[in-house]
């Protein structure tokens, strides 16, 4: 069973300061994967998603990198702002169109 | 275009009751998929359906059922509400990609529907 991991589980950052968080997983064997951000209280918005041929994606400020030999993806977000502050999510699809969702990043960027 | 809504937001129940919940997607999606959220065990697959068929199945007891009607809405059930399944419910939709064709596409997800039991 495809087992989804993040690390660090809660990171708190200074506003301007360049941050990378992590996403592990077990079965190398997948479709894509997706990185979300979620507001408290709220639902899933979606931020990159990375085809299982591709390396990276990026959007403004953000970058997400792919390496699934080795079951891993980052996504970088350059020059944080407090508006960043949310839970971030990694998910993988291996067939079908199920996601295994990780365990997620809070992340808070202080004024 | 619309997003994905999902009614109710808020839900409150009592143990043995039963609720349903209903999601309907982006238009032109026809894939949608159900997925509960708790703080203990996360985000979870619940199923998910395409063309009014369920093609794929979480590991959820069978009190969890839905379907979806042939405009692409679907409804989730749970019968014989327990205290925890207390949790966000989201729906997601999306579009599937053409025959042949190896890649995904992005899931949308709805706001989601609170459901407390009491």
């Amino acid at each position: 069973k495809q087992e989804v991991t993040q690390i660090p589980a809660a990171l708190s950052v200074p506003e301007g300061e360049n941050l990378v968080l992590n996403c592990s997983f077990t079965d190398s064997a997948i479709y894509n994967l997706q990185w979300f951000r979620q507001d408290p209280g709220k639902g899933l918005t979606s931020l990159l998603l990375i085809q299982s041929s591709q390396r990276e994606q990026t959007s403004g400020r953000l970058n997400a990198s792919l390496d699934k030999s080795s079951g891993r993806s980052t996504l970088y977000i350059a020059a944080s702002q407090p508006g960043d502050s949310a839970t971030y999510l990694c998910a993988v699809t291996n067939t079908g169109n199920q996601f295994y969702f990780g365990t997620g990043t809070s992340l808070t960027v202080i004024p | 275009k619309a997003g994905v809504t999902q009614t109710p937001r808020y839900l409150i129940k009592t143990r043995g009751q039963q609720v349903t919940l209903s999601c309907s997607p982006i238009s032109g999606h026809r894939s949608v998929s159900w997925y509960q959220q708790t703080p203990g065990q996360g985000l979870q697959f619940l199923f998910e359906y395409f063309s009014e068929t369920q093609r794929n199945k979480g590991n959820f007891p069978g009190r969890f059922s839905g379907r979806q009607f042939s405009n692409s809405r679907s409804e989730m059930n749970v019968s014989t509400l327990e205290l925890g399944d207390s949790a966000l419910y989201l729906c997601a939709s999306s579009l599937l990609p053409a025959p042949g064709t190896p890649y995904q596409e992005t899931q949308y997800f709805g706001p989601g529907t609170r459901l407390l039991v009491l």
